[in-house]
């Protein structure tokens, strides 16, 4: 079964840092990783999402990297907002079907 | 366009209760997904819809739970006998069934169960 981690649960920064947040899966046989972000009592919105084949996705402040032979992804944020403050997920699709695996999420806090 | 809706937001019921949720997809997507997210958790996987049919109903915890999606378009989650610890948001997804795959959430219907 497909074990998604994140690392760090939570983490707070200045405004204007740069950051990065951690990802991790068990099972390095993929077809997609997606990272989204969730506000609090609101959905997912997709930030980015990376197929198997490739390395890297970038919009705007946010670049999504994927490593999949070690099963690691990163999102980095740059030049941090308080509006960036919300929950991040990372949630893989394995080849053995469509549904997504999600890990716990990290909360980031940007403070002014 | 519009993206995926889910009704009602918010559904208090009392232990024992039956409820119906609600999930309308973004017109064209043939896959939908159900997922359930308890406090502090990730999503987890529920059913997976192709079409009409369920293609996947691994992820419902036991036989209280079904969904239906008879038309191919709108689906409906249905809880029987509900229990406490059914009380969580649940969430609602919808993709296309080639290229990416990415899936596009609802906003969630937060079940309260007294």
């Amino acid at each position: 079964k497909q074990e998604v981690t994140q690392i760090p649960a939570a983490l707070s920064v200045p405004e204007g840092e740069n950051l990065v947040l951690n990802c991790s899966f068990t099972d390095s046989a993929i077809y997609n990783l997606q990272w989204f972000r969730q506000d609090p009592g609101k959905g997912l919105t997709s930030l980015l999402l990376i197929q198997s084949s490739q390395r890297e996705q970038t919009s705007g402040r946010l670049n999504a990297s994927l490593d999949k032979s070690s099963g690691r992804s990163t999102l980095y944020i740059a030049a941090s907002q308080p509006g960036d403050s919300a929950t991040y997920l990372c949630a893989v699709i394995s080849n053995s079907g469509y549904a997504l695996n999600f890990g716990k999420g990290t909360s980031l806090l940007v403070t002014p | 366009g519009a993206g995926v809706s889910q009704t009602p937001s918010n559904k208090v019921t009392e232990k024992g209760k039956y409820v119906e949720l609600r999930c309308d997809p973004i017109s064209g997507h043939t896959a939908l997904y159900w997922y359930r997210q308890s406090l502090g958790q990730g999503p987890e996987f529920l059913i997976y819809f192709q079409g009409t049919g369920a293609a996947d109903d691994s992820g419902l915890p036991n036989d209280r739970f079904f969904a239906v999606r008879p038309e191919g378009s709108v689906s409906t989650l249905k809880i029987q006998r509900t229990e406490r610890g059914d009380s969580a948001v649940y969430l609602c997804a919808s993709s296309p069934l080639a290229g990416s795959l990415e899936q596009y959430f609802g906003p969630g219907t937060r079940l309260t169960v007294t």
